[in-house]
């Protein structure tokens, strides 16, 4: 069975700049989460996504976007690039009910020039 | 809300059963308990989840005594690749409503050859 895949694997933009960031859930996995893992730091909850539909969001500002595909299958969308923004973004999945466990991609490396 | 308690680092050898234990006094009666494991920069993996008693899977068991206010991880015969950081995660650090997992400090593992 495949895992959570993401693209790409690394990233590198400058300052001012628009990154895309994608996740495929593993099959069967409508829920799709997005965090962000700064260098040295904890996961911080960014987004989660379910038929479509954004869930529930993070202490993000608005440039922080994306959404969920029919498939299941989720963007990031990171507008206004700035130096803080470098991290490794990483995308989990899982059944839609209660108490199921996240599945975790190894994430899209960020880096902002 | 729930909080959980491990310890800071363990050491082991090659072949050994490693057991790692977490104490959340303050777990909820609907809160679930879940281990993560973590190399460094790529996405938790998941490895076990449990309400009560035991349960056991193909690379972990996990014990919950009846009180439910602790939960040790049992790794069979760790190997080198073993080493990463172990991470328990109940109550509001799954944050079941927002669906926002919320990782700790967690239990480095160190296996030695």
């Amino acid at each position: 069975e495949a895992g959570v895949t993401q693209s790409p694997t690394h990233l590198i933009k400058t300052r001012g700049q628009q990154a895309t960031l994608r996740c495929s859930p593993i099959s069967g996995h409508t829920s799709v989460y997005w965090y962000q893992q700064a260098l040295g730091l904890g996961l911080q909850f960014l987004l989660w996504y379910d038929e479509g539909e954004e869930r529930n969001r993070g202490n993000f500002p608005p440039r922080f976007s994306g959404r969920q595909f029919p498939n299941y299958s989720s963007e990031l969308n990171v507008n206004a690039l700035e130096l803080e923004d470098s991290a490794l973004y990483l995308c989990a999945s899982s059944f839609p009910e209660d108490n199921q466990p996240q599945h975790f991609g190894d994430g899209t490396r960020l880096s902002i020039l | 809300l729930a909080k959980t308690t491990q310890p800071i680092s363990m050491d082991s050898y090659e072949g050994q059963e490693v057991n790692i234990t977490c104490s959340h006094n303050n777990i909820a009666t609907n809160d679930y308990i879940t281990w993560y494991q973590q190399f460094p920069s790529q996405g938790p993996r998941f490895i076990i989840q449990g309400y009560k008693t035991k349960v056991t899977n193909e690379v972990a068991s996990l014990f919950i005594p009846a009180d439910r206010k602790s939960s040790t991880l049992s790794l069979p015969r760790v190997s080198l690749s073993d080493t990463a950081v172990y991470y328990c995660l109940v109550g509001d650090e799954v944050d079941t409503g927002r669906r926002a997992l919320t990782f700790g400090s967690g239990t480095r593992l160190q296996v030695q050859p």
